[in-house]
């Protein structure tokens, strides 16, 4: 049971707009900044977001994220087959001491 | 371009003891906090342990605490993971990472197993 919770799976065809939601609580998303992940199959997790919504050098702007409150969004726009990954969200947790990441979700391209 | 490299994962039995290194090139090492992250086999990512920049300050999951020592070396842009009293629960890909930040560095993990 994760501290941060994410939908297990989500899906969309090529070409859709899908979101990953990422909820937490005041005391790491509601006061901390955001990050989120990409693994892709026998991979490492490569940074897609960090501080909520800026994109690290090489990532395409298909990707994007947001912060609401204690909830974080990841959207990815115009989705292509190489897409479909693990998608990870990870914060500071104030009261833990220590990083927490969501459990993960698995997106699927139809 | 940066690099992460980690070694010294092995099979060890249950209370074991086991030292993960992970060896940092191309970018500069102790600009940065420096972190542990798991994932067990068919599992998510779980956050280990951290370090800040110059090693003063330590931080641990509950799952680790009192068992796991994180450090590093500066001057060898090293970091280290030692490992005590291992349990079956703690077999996993660990990697090192600098988590946040751009640019980003990850290693492609070294594989502990804990098993009799």
């Amino acid at each position: 049971h994760s501290v941060l919770t994410q939908p297990p799976s989500a899906s969309g065809t090529p070409g859709q707009r899908v979101t990953i939601s990422c909820s937490g609580s005041s005391s790491n998303i509601g006061n901390n900044y955001v990050y989120w992940y990409q693994q892709l199959p026998g991979t490492a997790p490569k940074l897609l977001i960090y501080r909520s919504d800026q994109r690290p050098s090489g990532v395409p702007d298909r990707f994007s994220g947001s912060k609401s409150g204690t909830s974080a969004s990841l959207a990815i726009s115009g989705l292509r087959s190489e897409d479909e990954a693990d998608f990870y969200c990870a914060v500071w947790d104030d009261s833990l001491r220590g990083w927490v990441f969501g459990g993960g979700t698995k997106l699927t391209v139809l | 371009e940066g690099q992460l490299v980690e070694s010294g994962g092995v099979v060890v039995q249950p209370g074991g003891s086991l030292r993960l290194s992970c060896a940092a090139s191309g970018f500069s090492f102790d600009d940065y906090a420096m972190h542990w992250v798991r994932q067990a086999p068919g599992k998510g990512l779980e956050w280990v342990s951290s370090v800040n920049w110059d090693g003063s300050s330590t931080y641990y999951a509950d799952s680790v605490k009192s068992r796991f020592t994180i450090s590093r070396d500066n001057s060898k842009n090293s970091l280290y993971l030692q490992m005590n009293s291992l349990r079956a629960e703690d077999t996993a890909l660990y990697y090192c990472s600098t988590i946040t930040g751009d640019p980003n560095y990850w290693g492609q993990g070294t594989l502990v197993t804990v098993s009799s």
